[in-house]
């Protein structure tokens, strides 16, 4: 089974400040992570992903993520938030023996000046 | 096409109707999902097609959601008698088949809104 946990429905920070979106995922096998954005009244727009190469990735918009294997997480960090930032995030989890995404409950990001 | 279109964009509906939500892929694409996002839920698996395997139809929550794809390219959602725990927005997405779904990703419309008043 999979399963992927976001810690904080919410997350608010000042422009300028550091991002950091936490997600824990569970998988018996070798997993495959996204961290996917959604802004208002739109689909998902994919972040960035882990495939089993670099423990870091670099995404979009200045985002990027480390897979850590020993704590199960993928974190999504960005240095400097913008208020284009504000939206909703999702983290997703698929492997091998699955074909479709698990997603956390999603994350909402606000931004203030 | 260039990316994942779904109709209508929104849809209200009255209790007891049947909707139909449409889905047409990007071309090419052989993995076909829908979604049903709720508010503070997440997102929900419902139904994914491969090819011209059976359907996984192990994230339909009722007899009354049903689904199929036509020719391997679009697919409709249909929902029967809607209530009102059914509102929510349904998100399509497609991919590639196998290992180039992580490869390449999985697409996404930007969904419907369905509201059962």
């Amino acid at each position: 089974a999979q399963s992927v946990t976001q810690l904080g429905s919410h997350v608010s920070v000042s422009e300028g400040a550091l991002v950091l979106l936490r997600c824990n995922y569970s998988s018996s096998v070798p997993p495959y992570l996204f961290w996917y954005v959604q802004y208002p009244n739109q689909g998902l727009q994919l972040l960035l992903k882990y495939t089993s190469a670099a423990t870091l990735v670099k995404g979009i918009n200045g985002f990027e993520a480390e897979f850590k294997k020993s704590e199960t997480s993928f974190h999504l960090t960005k240095p400097s938030a913008h208020m284009s930032d504000a939206a909703e995030y999702f983290c997703a989890v698929t492997s091998s023996g699955y074909s479709t995404l698990t997603f956390g409950k999603g994350t909402m990001l606000l931004v203030s000046p | 096409g260039a990316g994942v279109s779904q109709s209508p964009s929104n849809k209200v509906t009255e209790k007891g109707k049947d909707v139909e939500l449409r889905c047409d892929p990007i071309s090419g694409h052989t993995a076909l999902y829908w979604y049903r996002q709720s508010l503070g839920q997440g997102l929900e698996f419902l139904i994914y097609f491969q090819g011209n395997s059976a359907p996984d139809k192990s994230g339909l929550p009722s007899d009354r959601f049903s689904a199929e794809r036509t020719g391997g390219s679009v697919s409709t959602l249909t929902i029967q008698r809607t209530q009102q725990e059914d509102s929510a927005v349904y998100l399509c997405a497609s991919s590639l088949g196998g290992a180039d779904r992580v490869r390449y990703g999985y697409t996404f419309g930007s969904g419907t809104r369905l509201t059962v008043v």
